[in-house]
C-alpha cells in the first residue's frame, strides 16, 4: 500500500520562498520508473498539475511556474521536496503530492494522493 | 496547453437517478484521461483511468455503477444510480501530454 504525507509551513509571507516535503512509503525510487508529482488547489478552486520527479532524477515542470519551481528528491529517505519561490497571495492553496502509475511511461495518473497542506501566503 | 473543459459545472440530481458528467479536450488525447472524486476537505480519489492497452479502467475497489467512456477529445463519466456519498466534485484530468491539466470540476448536488 503506498502513502504519501506532506509537510511543510501553513503560512509564508510573500516574497518568501516555500519549501514543501512529500514523505512516502510502499514505494521507492530504487524502482525503475517511479514518479512522484505535486499539485495544488486554491481555496473553492480547481486542481492544478505543478512538477514531478522521476526515480532516474528527471524532472518535469508546469512551464506557467517552472521559473519558481525546484522539485528534487532523497532516494534514501523516500522524500520529494518542492521549493517555489516569490511567494504571492494567490499561491494561497492546499498542496498535494501524489503518485504517478504506469511507470516507463510519460503518460500516467495520480493514485494515491497525500491528504495535502494548506499553505497560507500572507503578510 | 491541452484544455479540460468540464460540463455542467454543476449537476442537480436525485439519490437513485443515473448522473452523466462531460469533459472535452482542446486536443486528442487518445485515452489518457483520468476522473477523480473529489469530497470536502478531503483529497482527490482516482475513479477511472485509461490504460495504455485502451483499455478505460475503474480503479481498485471502485463500484460498478461509476463508469468512463469516451476518447480523443469527448469523455463521459457515467454514475449508474447515485448514492448519497456520490455527491461531491468530479474532476477529469489528462496525461497525454505535459503539462498535466485538470477540468474546474463539474459539482454534483443532490
Amino acid at each position: 500500500q503506498i502513502t504519501l504525507r506532506e509537510s511543510g509551513p501553513a503560512l509564508v509571507k510573500p516574497t518568501q520562498t516555500l519549501t514543501l516535503t512529500c514523505i512516502f512509503s510502499g514505494v521507492s525510487f530504487r524502482t525503475g520508473g517511479v514518479g512522484v508529482g505535486w499539485i495544488r488547489q486554491p481555496p473553492g478552486k480547481a486542481l492544478e498539475w505543478l512538477a514531478l520527479i522521476y526515480w532516474n532524477d528527471e524532472k518535469r515542470y508546469n512551464p506557467s511556474l517552472k521559473s519558481r519551481l525546484t522539485i528534487s528528491k532523497d532516494t534514501s529517505k523516500n522524500q520529494v521536496v518542492l521549493t517555489m519561490s516569490n511567494m504571492d497571495p494567490v499561491d494561497t492553496a492546499t498542496y498535494y503530492c501524489a503518485h504517478k502509475h504506469q511507470y516507463g511511461s510519460e503518460r500516467g495518473w495520480f493514485d494515491p494522493w497525500g491528504q495535502g497542506t494548506l499553505v497560507t501566503v500572507s503578510s | 496547453e491541452i484544455v479540460m473543459t468540464q460540463s455542467p459545472v454543476t449537476l442537480s440530481v436525485s439519490p437513485g437517478e443515473r448522473a452523466t458528467l462531460s469533459c472535452r479536450a482542446s486536443q486528442n488525447l487518445s485515452n489518457n484521461l483520468a476522473w477523480y472524486q473529489q469530497k470536502p476537505g478531503q483529497e482527490p480519489k482516482l475513479l477511472i483511468f485509461g490504460a495504455s492497452t485502451g483499455a478505460i479502467v475503474r480503479a481498485t475497489g471502485i463500484p460498478d455503477r461509476f463508469s468512463g467512456s469516451g476518447s480523443g477529445t469527448e469523455f463521459t463519466l457515467t454514475i449508474s444510480s447515485l448514492q448519497s456519498e456520490d455527491f461531491a466534485v468530479y474532476y477529469c484530468q489528462q496525461y497525454n501530454d505535459w503539462p498535466y491539466t485538470f477540468g474546474q470540476g463539474t459539482k454534483l448536488e443532490i
